[in-house]
């Protein structure tokens, strides 16, 4: 069964930084990309960062370009996001999704984590 | 405003048939594949359809997609209660170079 776990959320001051991590199991972790998409309380879904099973191709929304780094450690089967120079709006619920192939970009997501909180607030 | 437009909500009787439509441009929807995703309350989003009209293994097949041109559509037939959601419609948009989400639509089964 295929499992997703993120983990590393919490409170921080606008301005810092965190990692989230997102634990794979039940799939060949490095033949799939994988994404971030974030949930603001009470709104819709926002796409994040997208990665390729390889690593070697990534992508960003503009909103966290710059200020967010994708990465992933196939060999730990864990796909992290660095988070820095954090602000209030990007208090969310942050889930990670597998993709249906290796490339990262155009397909869907499934499945998805449960999602970890980041609260971004003094 | 997010680049997909969906309805905020839509609302119908049990057993009944809904549909939530998804507007976009030729740069996302008119161009690259529509999925859509169903997230119940509290609870993480599911893949719903697929390459605008692919049903995951284990998806009802009450729940159907189509596309035309920069539109994309979702119907769900034989309503059910538990079928209260939030629906939302996504593709790749080639000038952002990034996935794009519909606002979403609360489905209300009366």
């Amino acid at each position: 069964e295929v499992q997703l776990v993120e983990s590393g959320g919490g409170l921080v001051q606008p301005g810092g930084s965190l990692r989230l991590s997102c634990a794979a199991s039940g799939f060949t972790f490095s033949s799939y990309a994988m994404s971030w998409v974030r949930q603001a309380p009470g709104k819709g879904l926002e796409w994040v960062s997208a990665i390729s099973g390889s690593g070697g191709s990534t992508y960003y929304a503009d909103s966290v370009k710059g200020r967010f780094t994708i990465s992933r450690d196939n060999s730990k089967n864990t796909l992290y996001l660095q988070m820095n120079s954090l602000r209030a709006e990007d208090t969310a619920v942050y889930y990670c999704a597998k993709g249906p192939s290796a490339v990262a970009g155009a397909d869907w997501f499934d499945p998805w984590g449960q999602g970890t909180l980041v609260t971004v607030s003094s | 405003q997010s680049v997909l437009t969906q309805p905020p909500s839509v609302s119908e009787a049990p057993r009944q048939r809904v549909t939530i439509s998804c507007s976009g441009s030729s740069s996302n929807i008119g161009n690259n594949a529509v999925n859509w995703y169903q997230q119940l309350p509290g609870k993480a989003p599911k893949l719903l359809i697929y390459y605008d009209d692919l049903l995951p293994s284990g998806v009802s097949d009450r729940f159907s997609g189509s596309k035309s041109g920069t539109s994309a559509s979702l119907a769900i037939s034989g309503l059910q209660s538990e079928d209260e959601a939030d629906y939302y419609c996504a593709a790749w948009d080639d000038s952002l170079n990034g996935q794009v989400f519909g606002g979403g639509t609360k489905l209300t089964v009366l």
